[in-house]
């Protein structure tokens, strides 16, 4: 089957910047999503690269290698808000989306 | 952008009683939509992939008799959880596959189960 990993935890400090890692297994890839889950909430998209390279958004960017398998996000200028659960999910075959366990990110003021 | 809600955000039901969750795509339509189940601290888990008109898609080792699924229109799709137990006891949320070629989910608020 396909293996998402992601690191479980991370710590960051406000102002600063983090990069939260993502591997995923390469046959059948079309894409890979990363949301923001803050807790008791659902998921919010935050961004979906099918091409190499970097997507900047505001202060979040994302990475994606296909040729490697990972991927990564980028949050700079980080807020307390920016305190949440952040997923990957990768999209297999147009159809089939297999998501990461999840990395919290805590901050400290 | 496309909204998606689901109802109701909060329930609590006694142990052997059925619920009923609707998931509604608000201001587009979707053939197909997704339901997930996330336990405290843990990913999200697929539990079904619903196909307007056809039935729907469920993972290995979730119960289609327990988890009714029913998408009978391109806006809303309902999961059933039948004869509920504490162990049912979750977060509920549903998505929706974005409208046109997007590969997006959408996803709606959650329904938090408690089963007592």
């Amino acid at each position: 089957g396909q293996n998402i990993d992601q690191p479980t935890e991370m710590t960051a400090t406000e102002g600063a910047i983090v990069q939260i890692n993502c591997t995923y297994q390469t046959s059948g890839f079309n894409g890979l999503f990363w949301y923001q889950q803050h807790a008791g909430e659902a998921p919010t998209f935050l961004s979906y690269n099918v091409l190499d390279g970097l997507e900047e958004k505001g202060r979040f960017s994302s990475f994606l290698s296909r040729s490697k398998g990972y991927s990564y996000l980028l949050l700079k200028e980080l807020q307390m808000k920016d305190s949440a659960s952040y997923l990957c999910a990768a999209l297999y075959c147009y159809y089939q989306l297999i998501w990461g366990a999840g990395s919290k990110l805590f901050l400290m003021p | 952008g496309a909204v998606v809600s689901q109802h109701p955000s909060r329930v609590i039901c006694k142990s052997g009683t059925s619920v009923k969750i609707e998931c509604r795509s608000l201001d587009f339509q979707a053939t197909t939509m997704f339901w997930y189940r996330q336990f405290p601290k843990q990913s999200l888990m697929l539990m079904a992939t619903s196909n307007e008109g056809s039935k729907a898609t469920y993972e290995q080792g979730v119960e289609k008799d327990k988890f009714l699924i029913n998408h009978a229109s391109l806006t809303l799709s309902t999961l059933t959880v039948t004869s509920a137990h504490p162990e049912d006891s979750s977060f509920y949320i549903c998505s929706a596959r974005g409208p046109g070629d997007s590969d997006e989910q959408y996803f709606g608020p959650g329904t938090r189960l408690t089963v007592t």
